[in-house]
């Protein structure tokens, strides 16, 4: 079936350690996002990409890094500079505008949290 | 930045009672959306509405626009428990320049209580 998958679901993490957050869709959509909910609230967008091999910084990127060296495959990297990583992290991905709804179909979600 | 607001925050409601929950947004949009999430789940797209559209429906999820207020609700009727969620406004800025770039709102936590 169709739809995006994220891992780890649950992750641990040490001050000062890099962790990767895995998301693959299997969508063929061109766009990928990445978003952090902190707890009731809403979703903050960290990055997004409308292409391979391009991407761009959202709302709350600093402390984060991704790549998109595939379509199917978006990645993000929570650095050791993240002050306050603990979060609930969200993998959405899209047609891009003008050639569809703007619907977002999102992964399960990573929980990442610092000891 | 968080364009849409949620209003209640949060809703606690009998089954088989309606549930309403308003939104409200602060630039032009293309078009508005209504997302679900279980708690420590994924969102699931529910309902879109367009800017040129007022009102539309979608099984007992019915959804309405007034873009000269920069506002819309959701109405569930008959509610269940199994609505018990959390439900996200998110809205589509009409210069879509940057690719359906959705801002979501806080939320409301909608209880539905047997």
């Amino acid at each position: 079936d169709g739809g995006i998958t994220q891992s780890p679901k649950y992750l641990f993490r040490k001050e000062g350690q890099n962790v990767t957050l895995s998301c693959e869709q299997n969508l063929n959509h061109d766009a990928m996002y990445w978003y952090r909910q902190d707890p009731g609230q809403g979703l903050r967008l960290i990055y997004y990409s409308q292409i391979v091999n391009d991407f761009q910084k959202g709302d709350i990127a600093e402390g984060y890094s991704v790549s998109r060296e595939k379509k199917e495959s978006f990645p993000l990297t929570v650095t050791s500079a993240q002050k306050n990583p603990t979060a609930f992290y969200l993998c959405a991905s899209s047609t891009l505008a003008g050639s569809g709804t703007g619907e977002l179909f999102f992964g399960e979600g990573s929980r990442l949290t610092v000891l | 930045s968080q364009q849409g607001e949620e209003d209640p925050q949060a809703l606690s409601i009998q089954e088989g009672e309606n549930a309403t929950m308003n939104c409200s947004y602060k630039t032009s949009i293309n078009n508005l959306q209504w997302y679900r999430q279980n708690s420590g789940r994924g969102l699931v797209h529910l309902i879109l509405i367009r800017s040129n559209e007022r009102e539309k429906h979608s099984g007992r999820l019915r959804v309405t626009l007034d873009t000269s207020k920069k506002s819309s609700s959701l109405l569930i009727t008959a509610s269940r428990a199994a609505d018990t969620a959390s439900y996200f406004c998110a809205t589509v800025p009409s210069n879509n320049n940057a690719g359906n770039m959705l801002t979501f709102g806080g939320g409301t936590r909608l209880m539905v209580k047997p």
